[in-house]
């Protein structure tokens, strides 16, 4: 299975901050990359997908980059609506996997 | 409008089985690719099985093989994931999403909770 590690699991960021989670694959998934956002009580969104594609409706400040192994998720500018768990998953194999997850907290 | 509704949730004891479906409707049904994904308590998320369009081909994480078994009726806008040989560690909301082309999930239910304890 591709494993896939998120970093950090949690940090904190005030609103307005330029805020980055990168995201590991054990072997290369191209771009292959999709990133979710998860609300306390909430179903997960989709926020990019094939790595930097925005899905329709996502603010602008979210954007994806990377391939290969490497990738992350950018929110230039944090909103109070963005304090939330981010997950990745790679959807280059069949056998999906997520990453466990960053949490964004409140400074 | 799209519409992904599970059902079949529950409290069950170590060693039982649960069948979960998951209502769709709002778009053609056999155009896509359907996913699994199950969330413990406090937990992340972790993708369980999917399902071709015409149900020929299911994937599985390993945790779950040989105990649960995704399948689909077209005719019926349904997907199902029967579930034996429960665990405690099985506890979580389980969710059924739409594939999209790209592999990722942009429909989700609301999720139905299953949980296992004697």
């Amino acid at each position: 299975d591709i494993q896939m590690t998120q970093s950090p699991s949690s940090l904190s960021a005030s609103v307005g901050d330029r805020v980055t989670i990168t995201c590991r694959a054990s072997q290369s998934i191209s771009t292959y990359l999709n990133w979710y956002q998860q609300k306390p009580g909430k179903t997960p969104k989709l926020l990019i997908y094939a790595a930097s594609s925005l899905h329709i409706g996502v603010p602008s400040r979210f954007s994806g980059s990377g391939s290969g192994t490497d990738f992350t998720l950018t929110i230039s500018s944090l909103q109070p609506e963005d304090f939330a768990i981010y997950y990745c998953q790679q959807s280059f194999d069949t056998r999906r996997t997520f990453g466990q997850g960053t949490k964004v907290e409140i400074k | 409008e799209v519409q992904l509704v599970e059902s079949g949730g529950g409290l069950v004891q170590p060693g039982g089985s649960l069948r979960l479906s998951c209502a769709a409707s709002g778009f053609t049904f056999n155009d896509y690719w359907m996913t699994w994904v199950r969330q413990a308590p406090g937990k992340g998320l972790e993708w369980v099985a999917n399902i071709n369009r015409d149900g020929s081909e299911t994937y599985y994480v390993d945790s779950v093989k040989g105990r649960f078994t995704i399948s689909r009726d077209n005719a019926a806008n349904s997907l199902y994931l029967q579930m034996s040989s429960l665990r405690p560690e099985d506890t979580a909301v389980y969710y059924c999403a739409r594939d999209r082309l790209s592999g990722s999930h942009s429909r989700w239910g609301q999720g139905t909770l299953v949980t296992v304890s004697s």
